[in-house]
């Protein structure tokens, strides 16, 4: 069974420009979930999506945002990008929302110059 | 106060060493709670669930205190395997629930 999938692997831009992110969840999972990870830091929950629908966000400015799609896969959008965004963002699914076990993507590594 | 503590480390431990570290959450209505294991510069596994009877998967072992609000993770005859971060996982139940994470422990196993 494939797992979770993210792509880019790395993804380098400057201040001020936009990136985008993609997750694809593992099949049969509904929800999916972004996390930020600063070099050295722990997890910080960004976003959960479930059945198409954002569930919940993390104390992050609107300038952070996604979507998630029928098929379920999600993108993470992320506008006038600053050089504190910088860091690895994980993408997790899990069969059902909230407090389910969840199986993270290897992580897209974010480097904003 | 964090949501969920947890001390930060490194803990250095030889090989065959047994390890314990806690993790300590401050709300009350944290109704699931969970151990992952995150290896430098890979994404976090889940390790196991702790339940409120306390649970043990081979070497490890998980305890829960809800009257002091803390989880703790046991690890007996650490291996050299076992050198990972370790993330405490707490899940409120309220109808938006989501997990709150530790900032994780590190620990290191050496020979």
């Amino acid at each position: 069974e494939a797992g979770v999938t993210q792509s880019p692997t790395h993804l380098i831009k400057t201040r001020g420009q936009q990136a985008t992110l993609r997750c694809s969840p593992i099949s049969g999972h509904t929800s999916v979930y972004w996390y930020q990870q600063a070099l050295g830091l722990g997890l910080q929950f960004l976003l959960w999506y479930d059945e198409g629908e954002e569930r919940n966000r993390g104390n992050f400015p609107p300038r952070f945002s996604g979507r998630q799609f029928p098929n379920y896969s999600s993108e993470l959008n992320v506008n006038a990008l600053e050089l504190e965004d910088s860091a690895l963002y994980l993408c997790a699914s899990s069969l059902a929302g909230g407090a389910s076990e969840q199986f993270f993507g290897p992580g897209t590594r974010l480097t904003v110059l | 106060r964090k949501e969920v503590e947890q001390d930060p480390g490194p803990f250095n431990v030889p090989e065959g060493a047994t390890v314990a570290f806690n993790c300590t959450y401050s709300n009350s209505a944290s109704q699931s709670f969970f151990w992952y294991r995150q290896d430098c510069r890979k994404e976090p596994k889940l390790l196991m669930s702790v339940y409120s009877s306390g649970n043990e998967d081979g070497r490890f072992t998980a305890q829960l205190n809800r009257a002091s609000q803390y989880i703790s993770l046991l690890i007996r005859d650490s291996k050299l395997s076992d050198s990972a971060t370790y993330l405490c996982v707490v899940a409120l139940g309220d109808s938006n629930y989501q997990l709150i994470w530790g900032a994780g422990t590190k620990l290191i196993i050496k020979p």
